[in-house]
């Protein structure tokens, strides 16, 4: 199947700082990926979707500005946590797909910030 | 937007028992339902999905239920074993190619535990 990774796949950060999670796709070429953040015995609630080349389509309730996300190319997708706040640790985890295609999930990035 | 409510959250059976986890779909543009295995700290794991022209599809032990009337679709799985508890989701997208369409909606989870 196909292989998406992130990186790091952990980080530890203090209050206010900004950190860059990268999701590639290894095997295939994504026109779309997804971010999703999931907190402690919760569900995946989607962030946003991104689709190579364009800005990202963020869902009702996540901020633009805090969460940048950049899909530069076709293998890779970034997601900045900009000002980074105790609120904002979770499990962030992405998933890449081509058209027609089902999703391929990274592994996620645990974020803890202190 | 879809919205997907699953029951029960909590489930313990006896090994080799079955369990059953349902869910429930909103948007009737919605034609595809994966379901998901998801241990602690890693990522969501593909176990079955099902097409809405598909009534039923079975894989081993495992098998999923769509009834497209009720919009309600669910998981089984037969003869359970140890290795089985994890935590399940299930999920609904549409595959039409429409702006913002394409993206999997997630069931709240479901924690199976077998017991031995």
């Amino acid at each position: 199947g196909a292989v998406v990774s992130q990186h790091p796949s952990w980080v530890i950060c203090k209050s206010g700082t900004s950190v860059k999670i990268e999701c590639r796709s290894l095997d295939f070429q994504a026109t779309t990926m997804f971010w999703y953040r999931q907190f402690p015995k919760q569900s995946l609630m989607l962030m946003a979707t991104s689709n190579e080349g364009s800005k990202a389509t963020y869902e009702q309730g996540v901020e633009k500005d805090k969460f940048l996300i950049n899909h530069a190319s076709l293998t890779l997708s970034t997601l900045t946590v900009t000002s980074a706040h105790p609120e904002d640790s979770s499990f962030y985890i992405c998933s890449a797909r081509t058209s027609g295609s089902m999703p391929f999930f990274g592994p996620g990035t645990r974020l803890t910030v202190l | 937007g879809e919205n997907v409510e699953q029951h029960p959250s909590t489930l313990s059976v006896q090994e080799g028992d079955s369990a059953v986890i349902k869910c429930t779909y909103s948007d009737s543009a919605s034609n595809y339902f994966p379901w998901y295995k998801q241990e602690l700290g890693k990522r969501p794991q593909l176990i079955i999905d099902i097409r809405s022209n598909v009534g039923e599809k079975k894989d081993q032990r495992i098998a999923v239920t769509l009834n497209k009337t009720a919009k309600h679709f669910s998981l089984h799985i037969t003869e359970t074993q140890p290795e089985d508890s994890a935590v399940y989701f299930c999920a609904a997208s549409t595959t039409r190619v429409i702006q913002g369409a394409q993206k999997l909606v997630f069931g709240q989870g479901t924690r199976l535990t077998i017991n031995p």
